[in-house]
This record gives C-alpha cells, sequence and structure tokens, in this order.
C-alpha cells in the first residue's frame, strides 16, 4: 500500500506571495491532519479534515486554510507569506478522525524570503 | 497552550550501547502518549505508544516508561544501531480535545 505523498516536496517563495501544498493521504484513509514543523517550536497541529470537513483547528491565523476533496486528498493555502512561515510542513492521515494512528508523509519544506 | 519538552537536544552514543531520551509533559490530564521517531528526510513515524493507566511498555528493542508523579516520560532503547540515527520526539493527548501536542524532539546520533 502506498504511503502518504505531499507535493512539491521543496518550495521557495516570496513574502506577500501564496502558496498551496497537497497531500494524497494512503488508500482508504478519510482523514488528513496539517502540521507545521519548526526547529523551535516542534510539530504544531494545523487542522485537520475528515469527509471533505474540518473537524479540529490548531491556533494559527486565518492566513492559513485548507480544503479536502472527495478522494481524500487535501490541499492547505498559506496566503500573504511571511519569513516565520518558513517551515516543513507536514501530512498525516489516519482512517479515522481523531485517530491516535497517524502516517505521515515526508513533508514539504517551505522557504520564504 | 501544552508544553512537552526534552531534557537533551542532543545525544551521541556508541553503537551496541543503549539509548536513554526523556521527555517532560506539562498537562497532568494527559492520558496518551507516542514517541517518533524522524530520520533526515523523512516524516515522523510511529515507534511506540503508552496509555496513562500503564507505567511500561515494551516494543522490539524500544521501552517507554511513564513517570505520571513528575509528568516524564522515557524511550530506551536497547542495543542502538546506526539505523537509529534520527530526532527523536515524544507527543501528548490531553483526555480532552482531540489534538496532540508535540516535543521539539533529540537528535540522537550512533557512533560506529
Amino acid at each position: 500500500k502506498a504511503g502518504v505523498t505531499q507535493t512539491p516536496r521543496y518550495l521557495i517563495k516570496t513574502r506577500g506571495q501564496q502558496v498551496t501544498l497537497s497531500c494524497s493521504p494512503i488508500s482508504g484513509h478519510r482523514s488528513v491532519s496539517w502540521y507545521q514543523q519548526t526547529p523551535g517550536q516542534g510539530l504544531q497541529f494545523l487542522f485537520e479534515y475528515f469527509s471533505e470537513t474540518q473537524r479540529n483547528k490548531g491556533n494559527f491565523p486565518g492566513r492559513f486554510s485548507g480544503r479536502q476533496f472527495s478522494n481524500s486528498r487535501s490541499e492547505m493555502n498559506v496566503s500573504t507569506l511571511e519569513l516565520g512561515d518558513s517551515a516543513l510542513y507536514l501530512c498525516a492521515s489516519s482512517f479515522y478522525s481523531s485517530s491516535y494512528e497517524q502516517y505521515f508523509g515526508p513533508g514539504t519544506r517551505l522557504t520564504v524570503t | 497552550g501544552e508544553s512537552v519538552g526534552l531534557h537533551l537536544p542532543t545525544l551521541s552514543v556508541q553503537e551496541g550501547d543503549n539509548s536513554i531520551i526523556n521527555c517532560a509533559y506539562s498537562n497532568s490530564a494527559s492520558d496518551y502518549f507516542i514517541w517518533y521517531k524522524q530520520e533526515s528526510g523523512k516524516g515522523p513515524q510511529f515507534i511506540i505508544d503508552i496509555r496513562s493507566n500503564m507505567d511500561k511498555r515494551q516494543g522490539q528493542r524500544v521501552t517507554v516508561l511513564l513517570n505520571k508523579t513528575v509528568k516524564h516520560l522515557s524511550l530506551q532503547i536497547a542495543a542502538t544501531q546506526p539505523g537509529d540515527s534520527a530526532v527523536y520526539f515524544c507527543a501528548e493527548k490531553p483526555n480532552t480535545g482531540n489534538q496532540f501536542y508535540f516535543g521539539t524532539g533529540t537528535s540522537l546520533t550512533v557512533i560506529p
């Protein structure tokens, strides 16, 4: 069974731009969670989508948004990029919502200059 | 928010020795804990978990110990191998809400 895939793997953007990241979960998984990982803060939860609905949301500004499609693939969008948004963005999929058993993708490394 | 911290940011051990990685958590209401391993260029990988009604859980070459009195979690790796070199971090889940809180990680280097 294929694992969680994320595209692109690396991205360089300029302050003020917007970016869209994509995550394809493991086949059959309906929950996708997004995390931001930085050296100083570790993994921080952004939001979770289950069956195309946002189920949980972390403490991030409204510039961070997401959506999930009927095939469970999910996208995350960050508008008006700031230097502090530079991070590794990870998605994790699971069969159930808020499941303890999450499988992480390799992440998208976003650099904002 | 929650505070999950690791005592040491880096740890170097000789191949074949045992490794101990520590984690402190702040919420006494947390009832579930996970240790993850993250290799360079990869996402976190589940290693072992433990619920708050347990003090110890063993896996293959790994043992997690939970001390609820001092809110401390540790991961022990037996006979550490070069393939164990990675960043290890713990995550806790309070018994209210659905969110996990993650530590920043300890980088383990195994010296051949």
